[in-house]
């Protein structure tokens, strides 16, 4: 119940085109679901975050949009760039990350050629 | 957000030996947390390293393999005991800082045990 489901474990997108990347959960109480991106020799880093009060959350070419119904959400990177390039984490936590773990994916290596 | 300082970066280690990974944060934290991530895995969480008492380990985790300290606010560290190649990994320091509700990480200390 308290893993979360990553998928596809790689994807490669042409400049320019559209990378989603979906996760599945099982635990009803999560309520906090962000995005990480993590560039090699980096640590991850917050890319974007949801609640599950909205179906959509959008910041620049990035977008999460969130079922709950189905206990889903995905990433969409817009006009991919080589730049992109990265591995994508998706995560849940039941509150918020001071007062509760964050539960990562299996994580996403996007490449994007030119 | 938090900047963490992590040290060593990186490290060819015996079969063995042990190695401490320092963490050092320019600002007080509320949470600090150690993860690991063994190569193209996700990101597993160790323990909550909390101020001025032992340790949270997760399961699958122990305190006589990862002794884990945080004497302060601002830094904490941890020991890979009795290395053996398994532990070949990069250790992963992150916190959330007061008032911010974003788990931030380290740029890793990455570990290859011979």
């Amino acid at each position: 119940q308290q893993q979360v489901k990553q998928s596809p474990q790689s994807l490669i997108v042409q400049k320019g085109g559209i990378s989603i990347i979906n996760c599945a959960y099982e635990n009803t109480a999560f309520d906090y679901f962000p995005w990480y991106q993590q560039f090699p020799g980096k640590g991850p880093a917050l890319l974007i975050a949801i609640r599950p009060d909205v179906s959509e959350k959008k910041e620049g070419r990035f977008t999460i949009s969130f079922n709950k119904s189905a206990k889903q959400f995905s990433l969409h990177i817009m006009d991919s760039q080589p730049g992109d390039s990265a591995t994508y984490f998706c995560a849940a936590s039941m509150n918020e990350p001071d007062t509760d773990k964050l539960i990562f994916g299996t994580g996403t290596r996007l490449q994007v050629f030119p | 957000s938090a900047v963490i300082s992590q040290k060593p970066s990186r490290d060819i280690c015996q079969r063995g030996t042990s190695l401490t990974i320092q963490c050092q944060v320019d600002s007080q934290v509320t949470m600090m947390f150690w993860y690991r991530q063994q190569p193209g895995q996700s990101l597993t969480l160790i323990a909550t390293a909390n101020q001025g008492s032992e340790a949270t380990y997760e399961s699958g985790f122990v305190i006589d393999k990862f002794p884990i300290s945080r004497p302060n606010l601002t830094f904490s560290t941890l020991t890979v005991s009795n290395m053996s190649p398994e532990d070949s990994s990069i250790y992963l320091c992150s916190v959330v800082g007061a008032g911010a509700n974003v788990l931030t990480f380290g740029a890793g200390s990455r570990l290859t045990v011979l």
